[in-house]
């Protein structure tokens, strides 16, 4: 299995708080992704990353933002959380060299915005 | 744009029956990859395939296998002699490079269920 932890895995917070979820990798793949899984909607990209500091938005990217200071931690922000946010958040990581190997996905975080 | 269609939402077998999950996708890109990922009921994304667009030679891993059809822009996983096991939802995965971006298109997911 692919080196990739999120953290929080569950978080339960109030609409209008600061949200940080966190991915880190192993694998120093150059590579990193964040999405969000709904019902109906199945896997949709929020932003990504394609080296340190270089990051692109997503389908979905609005009310979210990324950073990536260093190779093996993308972390992904929701500045004022909404209820609309409550998913369920994967990170995946693929390409020592080209973006189309394979992605690897985390275990995901639950979180749900009261 | 790209995308992805996995028509079947929801599939029930019984144990034994072999199944066929389809996938459509559409690109205007002439190199590209398609991808199949499982998802069981505990939640975490499970790699099960990887095929390049000149690649068109059907794939078997057990009893998996897959049929990539380039005219039909189809890339389709059945699942022989099915188990209990094989209860998940399945997505298919195309690759997108327009704009310049390097990300993968996911379809909604088909849930298969497999009936003892």
């Amino acid at each position: 299995d692919a080196g990739i932890t999120q953290s929080p895995r569950h978080k339960v917070t109030e609409t209008g708080t600061p949200v940080t979820l966190r991915c880190h990798q192993t694998e120093n793949h150059r590579y990193m992704y964040w999405y969000r899984q709904d019902p109906g909607h199945g896997l949709r990209l929020i932003h990504y990353s394609y080296g340190v500091k270089d990051t692109d938005k997503g389908e979905v990217s609005d009310g979210y933002s990324v950073s990536r200071s260093k190779t093996e931690d993308f972390l992904l922000t929701l500045e004022s959380a909404t209820s609309s946010q409550t998913s369920v958040y994967f990170c995946a990581i693929s390409g020592r060299g080209s973006a189309w190997e394979t992605q690897y996905f985390g275990p995901g975080t639950r979180l749900l915005v009261l | 744009a790209q995308k992805v269609t996995q028509a079947q939402t929801e599939i029930s077998v019984v144990e034994k029956e072999d199944v066929t999950l389809d996938c459509v996708y559409e690109t205007r890109d002439t190199t590209y990859y398609l991808f199949w990922y499982k998802q069981p009921p505990s939640g975490e994304l499970v790699f099960l395939i990887r095929r390049n667009s000149f690649d068109e030679q059907n794939e078997i891993s057990g009893r998996y296998s897959w049929n990539f059809q380039k005219s039909t822009s189809s890339f389709n996983f059945t699942i022989t002699a099915s188990q209990v096991v094989d209860s998940a939802v399945y997505f298919c995965a195309l690759s997108d490079s327009q704009d310049g971006s390097e990300k993968l298109v996911f379809g909604k997911g088909t849930k298969l269920t497999v009936n003892p």
